[in-house]
């Protein structure tokens, strides 16, 4: 059981360019978050899914498109990176909604620095 | 819409002493959860104790404890007999109990153990 795994753990890009930033979690949650984490500051929700096929927008989605195409898998686009996208970028999991089974459990984070 | 304020940047303990650090939050909700999470080097989001908002008795687990203040809209959290592994950012974190499910994080406190 690997829990929330997440890959590249860091990436330099350039101005313009897109990548995905991936997420697999191998705990059967339904719910998938994705945070991005700016120097000295706290996390921020840029998308988030309460199952497969089922995704909204966070707080900080203006740069970023997400699909949910599988229960395990919540991959995180970016499309024409800026440098105000440098940040810490983290995938979260969930299972449901009681008090038991909210906890969301974070994967390591990617560090993206965009030039 | 919901914020959460930490209001020191960091703070400082000698080992085996104890050290509480502050939480405020702003809500219209009356139903909700209050979260510590730790966020060491490793740059793992670890939680530490969580707290509903419905309980009147304050959580505590092992050496971590929270002193929470419903209607002042406080939520501290007290570490005792500090130990090397606890030093890392702290944040607190706030989510509604209806609807998506999503964290909001203070601005964090970086927590530095003295031997």
């Amino acid at each position: 059981n690997a829990g929330v795994t997440q890959t590249p753990k860091f990436r330099i890009l350039k101005i313009g360019q897109s990548m995905t930033l991936q997420c697999t979690q191998d705990m059967n949650h339904n719910y998938m978050y994705w945070y991005r984490q700016d120097p000295g500051m706290g996390l921020k929700l840029i998308y988030y899914s309460v199952g497969a096929g089922i995704t909204d927008k966070g707080e900080v989605p203006n740069g970023y498109n997400v699909s949910r195409s599988t229960t395990e898998d919540f991959p995180l686009r970016l499309e024409l990176a800026a440098p105000s996208q440098t940040s810490v970028y983290f995938c979260a999991s969930s299972y449901g909604l009681a008090a038991n089974t909210d906890t969301q459990y974070f994967g390591p984070g990617t560090r993206l620095t965009v030039l | 819409a919901q914020t959460v304020t930490q209001s020191q940047p960091e703070m400082s303990v000698q080992e085996a002493e104890t050290v509480t650090l502050s939480c405020t939050y702003d809500t219209s909700e009356s139903d909700y959860y209050l979260f510590w999470y730790k966020q060491p080097p490793s740059r793992q989001m670890i939680l530490v104790i969580r707290q509903e908002a419905y309980k009147q008795q304050n959580a505590t687990e092992n050496r971590f404890s929270v002193n929470f203040q419903k209607a002042a809209k406080s939520f501290s959290l007290k570490i005792s007999d500090s130990q090397l592994g606890d030093a890392a950012m702290y944040f607190c974190a706030y989510k509604v109990i209806q609807g998506a499910q999503k964290l909001v994080f203070g601005q964090g406190t970086r927590l530095t153990i003295n031997p």
